[in-house]
């Protein structure tokens, strides 16, 4: 019962131009969504998160869109760097004190 | 000054063994988790400890046990380890949620135990 899906497992970009991420979830009762960044050998660390009252939310170089209606949420990168090659992953809640589903996360790899 | 620090990183042992992995937060929230990331890098809740009390507990199996001595730890024992509790192991804490914000606050991980039964 994956309620968070990431469809892509990896990514390609060239340094300097747009990463897209993307993320579907399939239960419309999510109201808060995170995104998190993850090297190797380390835990996931907390990027950038939105509310289902927003639509878009930004943080320098990386912004997320809430497409509620699609269900469907996505991180951009711009511009991308070598230094953003991670694993990323989406996670959605609803309300207080439940518990966060997390995707299967997408590994973005950033050329020089 | 790790935030949330775990060990061992790795931890590898033979099937019907009892293990266990320790957890510690310096950040002073008042809420710890632990989470399994199994082969198909699906990242699942197994339980959740705040002020000592288990508020999540999902379907795992009883030979998983969280212990928490106080605030900052929450360590995980396991007895007869299987083959299939292989995985990667992570711990996390929380804030407490703030007056009036109404979503839960985001997780702080640690590092990562990866387990290998064999």
């Amino acid at each position: 019962d994956q309620q968070v899906k990431q469809n892509s497992p990896s990514l390609s970009v060239q340094e300097g131009r747009i990463s897209i991420l993307n993320c579907d979830y399939t239960n419309s009762m999510f109201d808060y969504f995170l995104w998190y960044k993850k090297y190797p050998a380390e835990g996931p660390t907390f990027l950038i998160s939105i509310s289902s009252i927003k639509d878009k939310n930004e943080d320098g170089r990386f912004t997320v869109f809430l497409n509620k209606s699609a269900k469907h949420l996505s991180l951009h990168i711009v511009p991308s760097q070598p230094g953003d090659s991670a694993v990323y992953f989406c996670a959605a809640s609803r309300g207080t004190g439940n518990q966060f589903y997390f995707g299967t996360g997408t590994s973005l790899t950033v050329i020089p | 000054d790790t935030a949330v620090s775990q060990t061992p990183k790795y931890l590898v042992t033979q099937m019907g063994n009892d293990k266990s992995i320790k957890c510690e937060q310096n950040l002073g929230h008042d809420t710890m988790y632990w989470y399994k990331q199994d082969s198909k890098k699906f990242l699942k809740i197994m339980f959740s400890y705040n002020n000592k009390e288990l508020i999540i507990n999902e379907t795992v199996p009883n030979r998983f046990s969280p212990k928490s001595p106080d605030k900052a730890h929450l360590n995980l024992h396991i007895n007869s380890l299987e083959l299939g509790d292989s995985a990667v192991y992570f711990c996390a804490s929380s804030q407490e949620q703030l007056r009036g914000w109404k979503y839960n606050p985001p997780l702080h991980f640690g590092n990562g135990t990866r387990l290998t039964v064999t």
